[in-house]
């Protein structure tokens, strides 16, 4: 069972490039969720879903797109990088928050990204 | 402002001295309290989840409590195979769905 898969593990971008980052995961989450962590910072919402075909904004948004046409996959795209989007990124899924469950996220292990 | 506030940020331990990690919130319409654990060049893994002030929840040397303002993660014994950063996050209702804040998180060392 692997869980949420994050690719690529490693990545070094110039500015102004373009790239996606792939999320997949294999449990029929409904949710799904990309995160940045940032040295001395909690984890940031950058956008999530919450079913296939459906994406909203999180906390920092600017900078990013995402897509989830498929429910096992959701992706991160970069159209003009910027050295302030050096950061670890992270894909996460859940299953449906209700007022009744609330559930935890399960985590990739990450996206390491340096824009120089 | 809702707020999630970790202390201390960093914390060394000697192989079995029992320590507590702080996580204190201002948050309005909790609906849970994660606790997290994140290894070096991983993603975080769940550990638990707490949804109203004086519940408890243990997992081998942890034990996870909440009050009104703040949440302790208490390590009882601690091995050098807890060294880890540990996060805390709060889930809030808000309109339209939840809003989940994270953390900075705790580092600890445990040394044998």
């Amino acid at each position: 069972n692997a869980g949420v898969t994050q690719t690529p593990k490693f990545r070094v971008l110039k500015t102004g490039q373009s790239m996606t980052l792939l999320c997949a995961q294999d449990m029929n989450h409904e949710y799904m969720y990309w995160y940045r962590q940032d040295p001395g910072m909690g984890l940031r919402l950058i956008h999530y879903s919450v079913g296939e075909g459906t994406t909203a904004k999180g906390e920092v948004p600017d900078g990013y797109n995402v897509s989830r046409l498929k429910k096992q996959n959701f992706l991160l795209g970069l159209e003009s990088a910027a050295p302030s989007q050096t950061s670890v990124y992270f894909c996460a899924s859940s299953y449906r928050q209700t007022p009744r469950m609330n559930t935890e996220a399960f985590f990739g292990q990450g996206t390491r990204l340096t824009v120089v | 402002e809702d707020q999630v506030t970790q202390s201390p940020e960093a914390l060394r331990l000697q192989e079995g001295e029992s320590s507590s990690l702080n996580c204190s919130y201002t948050v309005s319409g909790l609906r849970g309290l994660f606790w997290y654990r994140q290894d070096p060049g991983k993603g975080p893994e769940f550990l638990f989840t707490l949804y109203s002030a004086g519940e408890e929840k243990e997992k081998e040397r942890l034990k996870a409590t909440l009050t009104k303002k703040e949440s302790f993660l208490h390590i009882t014994a601690p091995k050098p195979e807890d060294s880890a950063t540990y996060l805390c996050a709060v889930q809030a209702l808000r309109t339209g769905g939840f809003k989940t804040i994270f953390g900075a998180g705790t580092r600890l060392f445990v040394k044998a």
